[in-house]
């Protein structure tokens, strides 16, 4: 089974809409991320959580939210979509070294018509 | 976090040539990771630098960190068909924003058969 694990992984919604996507992992980590990635911009970064109590936001946080309900799962919701939200998101884990490797789920493509 | 360019943006290269992608920032990097990310794929942790001057080899893959810390690259010898993708360099931030990555744009690499 995937360490890093998220649904759906495809979503097709539209303009409005509330979507919310779940991330879930088995590798014990404290520190967990969601990154939006679209074509010829790498992987930005949206909000990241040390642990259940910790939320931060990243460098392109507005028109998201996210919870943190559990040390494995991490969520990631749009409250109402819009089109220039399109774009595959990524959630990644590490644990409490400084500068350790991240682990990333498979990505959730999101696309909002 | 830090802000980097990576270039090229695109590389294609016949089977057996070298290939190269350069990341460069104007600030120090206390440390810079690359990871690589396969055609509808999720980003895959290949490697971390710290030291000035540091470099390190994976096989056909070698990385190195820029005696002044403002620059890295990645050099892949004779590549392969399983070379393709695109290879992204993210550095860490320094101090309390050691955790964050901030992702270089990437260089998206083609292998002609």
């Amino acid at each position: 089974d995937a360490d890093v694990t998220q649904t759906p992984r495809n979503r097709i919604t539209k303009t409005g809409k509330r979507i919310m996507l779940e991330c879930s992992q088995t590798k014990g980590h404290d520190r967990m991320y969601w990154y939006r990635q679209d074509p010829g911009l790498g992987l930005r970064l949206i909000y990241y959580s040390f642990d259940v109590k910790d939320i931060n936001k990243g460098e392109i946080s507005d028109g998201y939210s996210v919870s943190r309900q559990a040390q494995a799962k991490f969520s990631l919701s749009l409250e109402s979509a819009i089109p220039n939200q399109t774009a595959l998101y990524f959630c990644a884990t590490s644990d409490l070294s400084p500068f350790n490797e991240q682990f990333f789920g498979p990505g959730t493509r999101l696309t909002v018509l | 976090g830090q802000q980097v360019m990576q270039i090229p943006q695109y590389q294609h290269v016949q089977e057996g040539e070298d290939f190269t992608t350069y990341c460069n920032s104007s600030t120090t990097l206390s440390n810079i990771q690359w990871y690589k990310q396969r055609p509808g794929g999720h980003p895959v942790f290949l490697i971390q630098l710290v030291k000035s001057g540091e470099v390190k080899k994976q096989k056909r893959l070698t990385f190195q960190f820029g005696e002044a810390k403002k620059n890295s690259s990645l050099h892949i010898t004779a590549t392969q068909t399983t070379d393709v993708g695109t290879y992204f360099c993210a550095p860490a931030g320094s101090g309390a924003g050691s955790y964050q990555l901030t992702f270089g744009k990437g260089t998206k690499l083609s292998v002609i058969p």
